[in-house]
């Protein structure tokens, strides 16, 4: 069965300081796609990143980055210099090939960024 | 724009009074779904269409209803709606499916039920 932990609910971080977000998933198939969603105080759900099973590589897109390691089963995101505009909550997601075209979606971690 | 629209935002409703909510993509997208979002409990799938007249139940169907009849919209019914399903719910479609293709969301649906 496929399920995805996001085991900080909150984190309160100062302007500047770098933050990570931590997502550990579990599967039993060997292609999955794992995914990256921030929900703003707005409400609105944005998608940031989608991520196969096969490549492994991490990623940077501006102050964000992503580190994709299948030894550990994890899919962490990190912002770099963090700014008050990232606060937000961020869902870790992961679909199976096997699993249809099901989504399941982590218990999301609310990140406060102060100014 | 591209967007997927749903509506209302906002429904206060009692318990046992049938209600609709709507969900339409105007980008020509062969997959839709909708999530509801519950504190401590992330998004959870409740029913799925990868194409008109083809719909699929997620973790938790019960108590709800979809229909696919058109490719754009893709309605939520709650026939006889209880307390439990007050939540947040979201309709998203993508392209050809959620793996090879991102979800792209509605603002959301505000729903409480007394």
């Amino acid at each position: 069965a496929q399920k995805v932990t996001q085991a900080q609910t909150e984190i309160s971080v100062v302007e500047k300081e770098d933050v990570t977000l931590d997502c550990v998933y579990e599967t039993r198939d060997t292609t999955y796609y794992l995914f990256w969603y921030k929900q703003p105080p707005s409400g609105e759900l944005v998608f940031l990143i989608r991520r196969n099973s096969f490549d492994e590589q991490n990623e940077i897109s501006g102050r964000y980055s992503w580190n994709f390691q299948k030894s550990t089963s994890s899919f962490n995101f990190t912002i770099t210099a963090s700014q008050v505009v990232d606060s937000a909550v961020y869902f870790c997601a992961l679909s199976e090939r096997a699993g249809g075209f099901k989504t399941i979606f982590g218990a999301g971690t609310r990140l406060f960024v102060k100014a | 724009e591209a967007q997927v629209t749903q509506n209302p935002r906002y429904l206060i409703t009692v318990t046992g009074k049938k209600l609709t909510v709507t969900c339409s993509q105007n980008m020509n997208h062969e997959y839709m779904s909708w999530y509801r979002q519950d504190p401590g409990l992330g998004l959870r799938q409740i029913y799925y269409s990868m194409n008109v007249e083809v719909t699929d139940k997620g973790d938790v169907p019960e108590g709800y209803k979809v229909s696919r009849k058109e490719k754009r919209n893709f309605p939520l019914i709650l026939e006889s709606p209880s307390p439990n399903q007050t939540s947040l719910y979201f309709c998203a479609s993508s392209l050809v499916g959620p793996q090879q293709s991102p979800l792209h969301f509605g603002n959301g649906t505000r729903l409480t039920v007394t």
